[in-house]
């Protein structure tokens, strides 16, 4: 159980294009969903926590107007990256939690996004 | 402040056993988290401790020492694909994780 996926898992594209990441908790309900962004060899650095039907919280420095979250079910959230540029280009995690607060997090893949 | 601190790299041989420690300052405690991310993967979770003691899942144990702000993760019989980052993360009284920067475990045959 626990199974959390992502899409897609690596994605390229063009500067200034707006790139969509959905992550789907598969066999339980996510009250709350996270989205970490990890550079090559650096910790995982929290983005944002989306809970269910309510606006996401962004963490200081992250800017809500470029990296969109929408939690539309207890089993999806996406990230949308607007107006990519190469220094967006990273590593994006999600992790879902579930209906409990003090609940594990189980982590999706990850998509690989390389700006060009 | 809020600080989580674990070693930023260890190397064992292949078939020992290898103790990686955890420290941790935070506000509140809902509990502690270890997680394996191999390099190029997303985070797996391996154990969470809320009380005090070990807590044993096959080759990997985790202890948790609530007074001591304290936590390590034990590795018997170390296999190559062993090899990874461990990290360590704490809920605090808001439910968030903070997280370690994690340990790199460098397994030599």
């Amino acid at each position: 159980g626990a199974v959390v996926s992502q899409h897609p898992s690596w994605v390229i594209c063009k500067s200034g294009t707006s790139v969509k990441i959905e992550c789907r908790s598969l066999d339980f309900q996510a009250t709350t969903m996270f989205w970490y962004r990890q550079f090559p060899k650096q910790s995982l650095m929290l983005m944002a926590t989306s809970n269910e039907g309510s606006k996401a919280t962004y963490e200081q420095g992250v800017e809500k107007d470029k990296f969109l979250i929408n939690h539309a079910s207890l089993t999806l959230s996406t990230l949308t990256v607007t107006s990519a540029h190469p220094e967006d280009s990273s590593f994006y995690i999600c992790s879902a939690r579930g209906l409990a607060e003090q609940e594990t997090q189980y982590f999706g893949p990850g998509t690989r996004l390389l700006v060009l | 402040g809020q600080n989580i601190d674990q070693p930023t790299e260890m190397t064992a041989t292949e078939g020992a056993i290898v103790q990686i420690n955890c420290t941790y300052q935070t506000s509140g405690f809902n509990g502690l988290f270890w997680y394996q991310q191999h390099a190029g993967e997303a985070p797996t979770f391996l154990s969470y401790n809320v009380l005090d003691g070990l807590e044993e899942k096959g080759r990997f144990s985790s202890f948790l020492s609530r007074s001591k702000g304290y936590s390590y993760l034990l590795l018997k019989e170390l296999q190559m694909k062993d090899s990874a980052s461990y990290l360590c993360a704490v809920m605090d009284s808001n439910y968030q994780l903070i997280w370690g920067a994690g340990t790199k475990l460098i397994i030599k045959p």
